[in-house]
């Protein structure tokens, strides 16, 4: 039962580089979130999407986009990276009003 | 709109005694409330939630959190800590949007130092 998976779990990035987060769940749930997290401003939402081919912008949408390409996958892009986005990405989802599920994580450099 | 308030960045303790960690929140309809830990260099654990039911919420590890709707609170205790409490704690709220749908919104975290 492997849950919310992310993939990679590290990347290094040069400066205006692209790459594309992915993300999977197999609980069957409908609602997915991107989160960044930062020391001391906690997980701050990106993007989320309630159902599968809709997407919405969470706190700090700027310098990414989404795709929610079927119920099961959620994927994070950045189409030109800058040091500002250094950061752990976190994957989740969950069902309209339960606790959400999260992956391990992924953890992103820009240099 | 839907936002959470941590009311302490760090919170030391001495092991055995009391834990508070203190969560404020602002929404517009019937919230749902969680606590999550994150251990360092780990993911994410849930606590406790809250979503309409009972007011006092148990959870893992001998936490709990009471879901006080006057006071727009919804506070972690723990009646003894332990040294392996140590981490960070995070608040979350979640609520119908004017969209109608449910975003899942963290607090920034308080960080709990435990002493021996």
């Amino acid at each position: 039962n492997a849950g919310v998976t992310q993939t990679p779990k590290f990347q290094v990035l040069k400066t205006g580089q692209s790459m594309t987060l992915q993300c999977a769940q197999d609980m069957n749930h409908n609602s997915m979130y991107w989160y960044r997290q930062d020391p001391g401003m906690g997980l701050r939402l990106i993007y989320y999407s309630a159902s599968e081919g809709t997407t919405d912008k969470g706190e700090v949408p700027n310098g990414y986009n989404v795709s929610r390409l079927n119920k099961r996958e959620f994927s994070l892009r950045l189409e030109s990276a800058a040091p500002s986005q250094t950061s752990v990405y976190f994957c989740a989802s969950r069902e309209r009003v339960g606790e959400a599920f999260f992956g391990q994580g992924t953890r992103l450099t820009v240099v | 709109a839907q936002s959470v308030t941590q009311l302490d960045s760090h919170v030391s303790v001495s092991e055995g005694t009391p834990v508070l960690l203190r969560c404020n929140y602002s929404s517009s309809y019937s919230p749902s409330l969680f606590w999550y830990v994150q251990h360092p260099n780990k993911g994410l654990q849930l606590l406790l939630k809250y979503t309409s039911a009972a007011t006092l919420v148990k959870g893992i590890n001998g936490f709990e959190a009471e879901f006080k709707k006057s006071e727009t609170s919804f506070h972690l205790t723990k009646p003894s800590a332990h040294m392996s409490d140590a981490a960070e704690y995070f608040c979350v709220v979640s609520d119908r949007g004017a969209s109608g749908t449910y975003k899942y919104i963290f607090g920034t975290g308080t960080r709990l130092k435990v002493l021996a």
